[in-house]
C-alpha cells in the first residue's frame, strides 16, 4: 500500500520569498514520484516528476524538488514566488500505468 | 496538444438516483482514470482502465460503475446518489507517468 504525507496543509508567504513543501512517502517498490498543482476551481497540472538519476529534478515555473530515498521525500521548492503561484499543491506516488496515490494537499497562499 | 473533457461541468441528482460522469479525451492516451476529490480528503482513485474495454478498481469503487467504450472516452456511474453528497470527479489520462487532468464534474446530491 503507498501512502503519501504532506504535513502542511497550509503555508503562507510573500512575494518574492522561497518556499518548500513537504512530501514524505511510504512504498516498497519502484515508483514515481510526481507533483500536481490545482489553481481554485480547475483540474490538476503536471509540475514535475522523478523516476531515477538525478534526484533534483526541474518542473515548470521555476519549481524543483528533490528526492530522498533515505528520508523517502520528495520535496518541492520555489526560490522565488510569485502571487500565481498561489494554489493547492498535491504530492503522489504511483506504480507505473497504475492510478496515483495523492497527498491531501498543502495550499500555498502568497501575498504581494 | 490535446484536452480532456467532462460533462457535464456541475450534476445535481436526488438521493438514490444513477447518475453518469463522461469523460472525453484527444490525447490518444490509453491509459484513464477517475479520481474523486473531497474538501480535506485529497484525491482517491475510483477506477482506471488501461485499454479499450478493460476495467481496474481504485481504492474507492464501491457504489461506483465505470465503462471503457472506446479509446477515447471512459464514464463512471454513481449507481445510487448519496444524500448530501458533495465532491469533484476528475477524469484523468496518460501514456506514461505523467497525468493529464480534465477540469472536473461537481456534484451535489439532494
Amino acid at each position: 500500500t503507498q501512502t503519501v504525507s504532506q504535513s502542511d496543509a497550509h503555508v503562507t508567504v510573500f512575494e518574492g520569498d522561497s518556499v518548500e513543501l513537504r512530501c514524505n512517502y511510504s512504498y516498497g517498490g519502484s515508483i514515481y514520484l510526481s507533483w500536481y498543482i490545482q489553481h481554485h476551481g480547475r483540474g490538476l497540472q503536471f509540475l514535475l516528476k522523478y523516476y531515477s538519476g538525478n534526484p533534483v529534478v526541474q518542473g515548470v515555473n521555476g519549481f524543483e524538488a528533490e528526492f530522498s530515498k533515505s528520508d523517502s521525500s520528495f520535496h518541492l521548492r520555489k526560490a522565488s514566488v510569485h502571487w500565481s503561484d498561489s494554489a493547492v499543491y498535491f504530492c503522489a506516488v504511483s506504480a507505473f500505468a497504475q492510478g496515483l496515490t495523492f497527498g491531501l494537499g498543502t495550499r500555498v497562499s502568497v501575498f504581494p | 496538444g490535446g484536452i480532456i473533457t467532462q460533462t457535464p461541468k456541475f450534476l445535481i441528482g436526488q438521493e438514490g438516483q444513477k447518475l453518469t460522469l463522461k469523460c472525453q479525451q484527444n490525447f490518444n492516451h490509453d491509459t484513464m482514470y477517475w479520481y474523486r476529490q473531497d474538501s480535506g480528503k485529497g484525491l482517491r482513485l475510483i477506477y482506471y482502465s488501461i485499454t479499450e474495454n478493460d476495467l481496474q478498481k481504485g481504492d474507492l469503487s464501491e457504489g461506483y460503475d465505470a465503462s471503457r467504450e472506446k479509446k477515447s472516452s471512459f464514464s463512471l456511474t454513481v449507481t445510487s446518489a448519496q444524500k448530501n453528497e458533495m465532491a469533484v470527479f476528475l477524469c484523468a489520462s496518460t501514456q506514461g507517468d505523467e497525468q493529464y487532468f480534465g477540469p472536473g464534474t461537481r456534484l451535489t446530491v439532494l
